[in-house]
């Protein structure tokens, strides 16, 4: 049974400053992995998909890392803004036919002005 | 394009009752996912409909079911309503069963 872990449950840094936002799975059997934006209350906005032949996505400040053989993913974000306070989910994608999600608990990242 | 949506935004019932929320894809997708999340909790996987049949379960009770209809919206159907059952529940619709999943804003169930 696949099981993603986000580590720690809370973040809170100064703005402008550079962070890592770490997540682990058990089974190396992906068949993507993706990250996550959720608002309080709000539902889930995509940030980066990494298929599991890929080792990393980038989109504006945000960078996500794959490395499916220690069962491991990033998310960098550069220049840390209070507009970037929220919770992040990361999620992985078994390979086969059955493509639900299974996603870890999320950090919830604030940023200090 | 229109992205996914849910009706309603916000629902409160009593326990033991029965509630249907409703989810409308993005334009050109066939494939709904439903997801549960419970508050401080990662979303967990309900199931998925891909052109109108069931296409994966998760670890959820019978009295959850679902529908998707010709146009690909869906149905989310609970009934005997616990009080676990308040949460935020999500709908994500995809091109293909193994595509990415785009959410929407999700419908928030208070069972009291």
């Amino acid at each position: 049974k696949q099981e993603v872990t986000q580590i720690p449950a809370a973040l809170s840094v100064p703005e402008g400053e550079n962070l890592v936002l770490n997540c682990s799975f058990t089974d190396s059997a992906i068949y993507n992995l993706q990250w996550f934006r959720q608002d309080p209350g709000k539902g889930l906005t995509s940030l980066l998909l990494i298929q599991s032949s890929q080792r990393e996505q980038t989109s504006g400040r945000l960078n996500a890392s794959l490395d499916k053989s220690s069962g491991r993913s990033t998310l960098y974000i550069a220049a840390s803004q209070p507009g970037d306070s929220a919770t992040y989910l990361c999620a992985v994608r078994p390979t086969g036919a059955n493509s639900k999600l299974t996603f870890g608990k999320g950090i919830t990242l604030s940023v200090r002005p | 394009e229109t992205g996914v949506t849910q009706s309603p935004t916000h629902l409160i019932k009593t326990r033991g009752q029965q509630v249907t929320l409703r989810c409308s894809s993005q334009s050109g997708h066939n494939t709904v996912s439903w997801y549960q999340q419970a508050l401080g909790q990662g979303p967990q996987f309900i199931f998925q409909y891909y052109r109108e049949e069931e296409n994966g379960r998760g670890n959820f009770p019978p009295r959850f079911s679902g529908l998707q209809f010709p146009n690909y919206s869906s149905e989310l159907n609970v009934n005997a309503l616990e009080l676990d059952d308040s949460a935020l529940y999500l709908c994500a619709s995809s091109y293909m069963p193994a595509y990415e999943q785009y959410f929407g804003p999700g419908t928030r169930l208070t069972v009291t």
